[in-house]
């Protein structure tokens, strides 16, 4: 069965602070994606990466970096030099392709970062 | 790009009213929309997906004929909350996709606070 799991509930760090926020997933299909969004205490969710199960490489964009490890099943997000804009909820999603693009979301960890 | 506006951001009304919220594509085709509930502090849950002139696949538990969805055009799907009760009140969240042929991200509306009395 598909799952995602994000065991921080909650994280607190002190701004220029690097954080890192975990997501492990479960899946039996060999073709997957793996999203993380940003929810803002506004509401929306903002995409922020789109990995794919054959696509191992790290990326790193400005701040932000993600480590995709599927031989831990794991696609963590790092903050480096956290700023207080950088508090919200970060949720990571699975989606299993062909399919229905349907999303399988973690729980969420809020992040909140503190001046 | 791939902006999707949905409204209203808020709505607060009497038990016994429907309710309607609008999820539109601004600036892409959305082949597929996508209906969430959120509670506080919770994750979202995935009420039913949407496809462009065809009914809606709904989840297990959530009820057809209380969220009623039409998705008439490639840009616009709409979910009617009938006779609403105070139990339905949630953050209700559209998101939508551009195409079928990849595995492009669901883009998200900015989500309707809905409060029923």
């Amino acid at each position: 069965a598909q799952k995602v799991t994000q065991a921080q509930t909650e994280i607190s760090v002190v701004e220029k602070e690097d954080v890192t926020l975990d997501c492990v997933y479960e899946t039996r299909d060999t073709t997957y994606y793996l999203f993380w969004y940003k929810q803002p205490p506004s509401g929306e969710l903002v995409f922020l990466i789109r990995r794919n199960s054959f696509d191992e490489q790290n990326e790193i964009s400005g701040r932000y970096s993600w480590n995709f490890q599927k031989s831990t099943s794991s696609f963590n997000f790092t903050i480096t030099a956290s700023q207080v804009v950088d508090s919200a909820v970060y949720f990571c999603a699975l989606s299993e392709a062909p399919g229905t693009y349907k999303y399988i979301f973690g729980t969420g960890t809020r992040l909140k970062v503190l001046a | 790009g791939a902006v999707v506006s949905q409204h209203p951001s808020r709505v607060i009304c009497k038990s016994g009213t429907s309710v309607k919220i609008e999820c539109r594509s601004l600036d892409f085709q959305a082949t597929t929309m996508f209906w969430y509930r959120q509670f506080p502090k919770q994750s979202l849950m995935l009420m039913a997906t949407s496809n462009e002139g065809s009914k809606a696949t709904y989840e297990q538990g959530v009820e057809k004929d209380k969220f009623l969805i039409n998705h008439a055009s490639l840009t616009l799907s709409t979910l009617t909350v009938t006779s609403a009760h105070p139990e339905d009140s949630s953050f209700y969240i559209c998101s939508a996709r551009a195409s079928r042929a990849e595995h492009q991200p669901q883009h998200f509306g900015d989500g309707t606070r809905l409060s029923i009395l």
